[in-house]
C-alpha cells in the first residue's frame, strides 16, 4: 500500500555538523513530496516540498531532492544548530492529503 | 498560506463524554481536514471536512464516532464522542491551498490537546 518510511530516531548531532535524514515512499502515480517540522511545544510546519521528479525544495538551509529512481526525499543540512532540534516528519500528498512517515526526533547539542 | 486557529487549544475530559472542536480559517478553502497525533506517534487522517455534505472517513474513522461539520468555506467542527482514555490525543485541523498551480501545499492549526480520563 500506499506509505512513507523514515529513519528512526532520535538522532544526536553536534552543532555544525552534516545532517541527513532519509525517507522513501511508496506511492502509485507522482505525488508531492513534503518535509514537515515540530518544535517542542509548537505546532506542526511546513519546512520544504518539491513537486515533481529532480526537484529541490529547500527552506532555511534544509534541502532535499525528489528521487523519483529510488523513491527517495531526504533531507539534509550542512551545519545544524541547536534551534533546528525538533521532530521532523516526511509525507506525500496526493489529491490534497497527506500520508507521514513515522517521525525523527532531532536532537543537536553544543 | 493559510492562517488556522483551533478551540480549545486543550481540554481534560471524562470518559463517556464528547467534545466539539473547532477550527477556523482565515480565508476561503476548498480542502480541509482533520488529523489526529496519539502522543509520541505520527499523524493520521480522519476525515476530509467537505462543504455542504457528509465528510470522507478514512479506514478505521466512523461518523458516529467522529461525526464533522463543514458549513461553510471557512469553518469545520469535529466531534470527539463517547470518549474513552484511548482518544487522548492531539487533533488537528489542516486546510490545503493550491501553490503557484502546482499541487497543494498544506497547513496545519496549533492542535487540540485532548485527554480523557
Amino acid at each position: 500500500g500506499n506509505s512513507v518510511t523514515q529513519m528512526e530516531g532520535p538522532v544526536t548531532l553536534s552543532e555544525e555538523a552534516f545532517l541527513t535524514i532519509n525517507c522513501t515512499y511508496t506511492a502509485t502515480g507522482y505525488p508531492s513530496l513534503f518535509w514537515y517540522v515540530q518544535y517542542p511545544g509548537e505546532g506542526l510546519q511546513l519546512l520544504l516540498k518539491a513537486t515533481k521528479a529532480d526537484d529541490k525544495g529547500s527552506n532555511k538551509g534544509f534541502e532535499a531532492t525528489y528521487r523519483k529512481e529510488t523513491t527517495s526525499f531526504h533531507l539534509e543540512k550542512g551545519s545544524v544548530q541547536v534551534s533546528d532540534s525538533a521532530v521532523y516528519f516526511c509525507a506525500w500528498s496526493w489529491g490534497g492529503k497527506l500520508t507521514f512517515g513515522t517521525g525523527t526526533r532531532l536532537q543537536v547539542t553544543l | 498560506s493559510a492562517v488556522i486557529s483551533q478551540k480549545p487549544s486543550r481540554d481534560i475530559c471524562q470518559r463517556g463524554t464528547s467534545l466539539t472542536i473547532q477550527c477556523q480559517v482565515d480565508s476561503q478553502v476548498t480542502m480541509m481536514f482533520w488529523y489526529r497525533q496519539q502522543p509520541g506517534q505520527s499523524l493520521t487522517l480522519i476525515a476530509t471536512a467537505n462543504q455542504g455534505s457528509e465528510a470522507t472517513y478514512e479506514s478505521g474513522f466512523v461518523i458516529d464516532k467522529f461525526p464533522i461539520s463543514r458549513p461553510n468555506l471557512t469553518f469545520s467542527t469535529l466531534t470527539v464522542s463517547n470518549m474513552s482514555p484511548e482518544d487522548s490525543s492531539i487533533y488537528l485541523c489542516s486546510v490545503a491551498t493550491t501553490a503557484g498551480g502546482v499541487g497543494y501545499e498544506q497547513y496545519f492549526g496549533p492542535g487540540t490537546r485532548l485527554t480523557v480520563t
